[in-house]
């Protein structure tokens, strides 16, 4: 039982480069989400699928784009990078009703120079 | 989602029981109170949540306050490997988009 997989764990792009990180869940969750952590600051969130077929934007959402392609895998894309996009990324999952919490990714390392 | 408050710093003995306050007084009658952690880059950890009764699982308990305008997060004996930020969030019984703040930066001393 993994959990949530993310990969890469660690990603340098060149400004305009584009990347897309991946994320996999096996515990038959319903919710997935993206976040973002700059050095010393609590997480902000990217997006979110509350299910299989929908996405959402969530506080910064800016620069990103998602797919939430089956109800194992969210992924995360951005198209040109810019050095303000340098930060480590988290995806998550949680069941439907979030009793039992989130479930947090071990992260993607993103430096974009 | 309402928000909360909670100092940005703690310190604590080991062995000794840490207690984490946070304030959330625009807490609504369907809002949870969820508390996580982050030790290093990890990624959060789920500790507990709660509504209106006190809770107790095998990492911590949760006191909300009658009015639940305030928790606190109690470790019962702290061990250096809870040195961590401890996230306070308040949000919708759906458990979803938790909103993440500062968090309170918890240091176990020996």
């Amino acid at each position: 039982n993994a959990g949530v997989t993310q990969t890469p764990k660690f990603q340098v792009l060149k400004t305009g480069q584009s990347m897309t990180l991946q994320c996999a869940q096996d515990m038959n969750h319903n919710s997935m989400y993206w976040y973002r952590q700059d050095p010393g600051m609590g997480l902000r969130l990217i997006y979110y699928s509350a299910s299989e077929g929908t996405t959402d934007k969530g506080e910064v959402p800016n620069g990103y784009n998602v797919s939430r392609l089956n109800k194992r895998e969210f992924s995360l894309r951005l198209e040109s990078a810019a050095p303000s996009q340098t930060s480590v990324y988290f995806c998550a999952s949680s069941s439907r009703r979030g009793n039992y919490g989130y479930t947090f990714g071990s992260g993607t390392r993103l430096t974009v120079v | 989602d309402a928000k909360t408050t909670q100092p940005p710093s703690m310190d604590c003995a080991e062995g000794r029981a840490a207690n984490l306050p946070c304030n959330h007084s625009t807490i609504s009658g369907n809002e949870y109170v969820y508390w996580y952690r982050q030790i290093h880059s990890q990624g959060p950890q789920y500790i507990i949540h709660g509504l209106k009764n006190n809770e107790t699982n095998e990492m911590a308990s949760l006191i909300i306050t009658e009015d639940r305008k305030s928790s606190t997060l109690i470790l019962p004996h702290a061990t250096l490997r809870d040195t961590a930020v401890y996230y306070c969030i308040v949000s919708n019984n759906a458990g979803n988009m938790l909103t993440f703040g500062g968090g309170t930066r918890l240091m176990v001393k020996p």
